[in-house]
C-alpha cells in the first residue's frame, strides 16, 4: 500500500543552521505531497504542498520539491530559529482518494540558542 | 473563523467503556475525516464522511464507528475500548482537497 517515510528524529540544530529533513514516499499514480507541523501543545497544521511532480512548496522560509523520479519531498529552511521547534511530518494524498492522507512517523526538531 | 473544534479536549475512560468525541467543522467544510494519533506516531486514517455517509475507512475495528449530521458535524464512537486505544484523536475538515485539523481530544484510557 501507500506509505510515507522519513528521517528519524530526534533532530537537534543550533539557531540558525541549515536543516534538511528526509522524506520519500511509495504510491500509485500521481499524489499530492504535504510537509505537517505539530508544534508543541497544538494540532496539526499545514506548512507546505506540492499537487504535481517538479513543484516546489514553500511557506515561512521552508522549501520542499516534490521529485517523482526519486519519490521524494525533502523539507529544507536555510536558517532555524528556536521558535521552529516542533514535529514535523511528511505526507501524501492519494490521487483517487478524496482527502484522506497518509502520515509518516513525524521527524522531532529541537533548535537550541 | 472559528476553524475546526473538538470537544470535550481531555477524557479518561476504563476498559470496556465506550466514548463519544465531537467535532465541528470549519465554515462550509461539508467533509469530515478522522485520525488516530498515538504517542510518538503519526496520524492514522479512521474514516471520512460526506454527505452523513462513510465515504471510507482505514484499517480499523468495527469497534470505531461515526455519524455526520446535516450540519456537517460529525462523531466517532468507540466501543469496547481497549489500553491500546489511548491516543490523540483528531478530527479534520474539508471542502476540496485541503484538510483544516482541529487540536484533538486526548483520550486515556486506564
Amino acid at each position: 500500500g501507500n506509505s510515507v517515510t522519513q528521517m528519524e528524529g530526534p533532530v537537534t540544530l543550533s539557531e540558525e543552521a541549515f536543516l534538511t529533513i528526509n522524506c520519500t514516499y511509495t504510491a500509485t499514480g500521481y499524489p499530492s505531497l504535504f510537509w505537517y507541523v505539530q508544534y508543541p501543545g497544538e494540532g496539526l497544521q499545514l506548512l507546505l504542498k506540492a499537487t504535481k511532480a517538479d513543484d516546489k512548496g514553500s511557506n515561512k522560509g521552508f522549501e520542499a520539491t516534490y521529485r517523482k523520479e526519486t519519490t521524494s519531498f525533502h523539507l529544507e529552511k536555510g536558517s532555524v530559529q528556536v521558535s521552529d521547534s516542533a514535529v514535523y511530518f511528511c505526507a501524501l494524498s492519494e490521487e483517487t482518494s478524496y482527502d484522506k492522507v497518509i502520515f509518516g512517523p513525524g521527524t522531532s526538531l529541537s533548535v537550541i540558542p | 473563523d472559528a476553524g475546526v473544534t473538538q470537544s470535550p479536549t481531555h477524557l479518561i475512560k476504563t476498559r470496556g467503556q465506550q466514548v463519544t468525541l465531537r467535532c465541528s467543522p470549519k465554515s462550509g467544510h461539508d467533509t469530515v475525516s478522522w485520525y488516530q494519533q498515538a504517542l510518538g506516531q503519526g496520524p492514522q486514517f479512521i474514516f471520512q464522511y460526506y454527505e452523513e455517509e462513510e465515504r471510507q475507512r482505514g484499517n480499523f475495528p468495527d469497534r470505531f464507528s461515526g455519524h455526520q449530521f446535516p450540519n456537517y458535524s460529525s462523531e466517532l464512537n468507540v466501543n469496547a475500548l481497549l489500553l491500546g486505544d489511548s491516543a490523540l484523536y483528531l478530527c479534520a475538515s474539508s471542502l476540496m482537497y485541503e484538510q483544516f485539523f482541529g487540536p484533538g481530544t486526548r483520550l486515556t484510557v486506564l
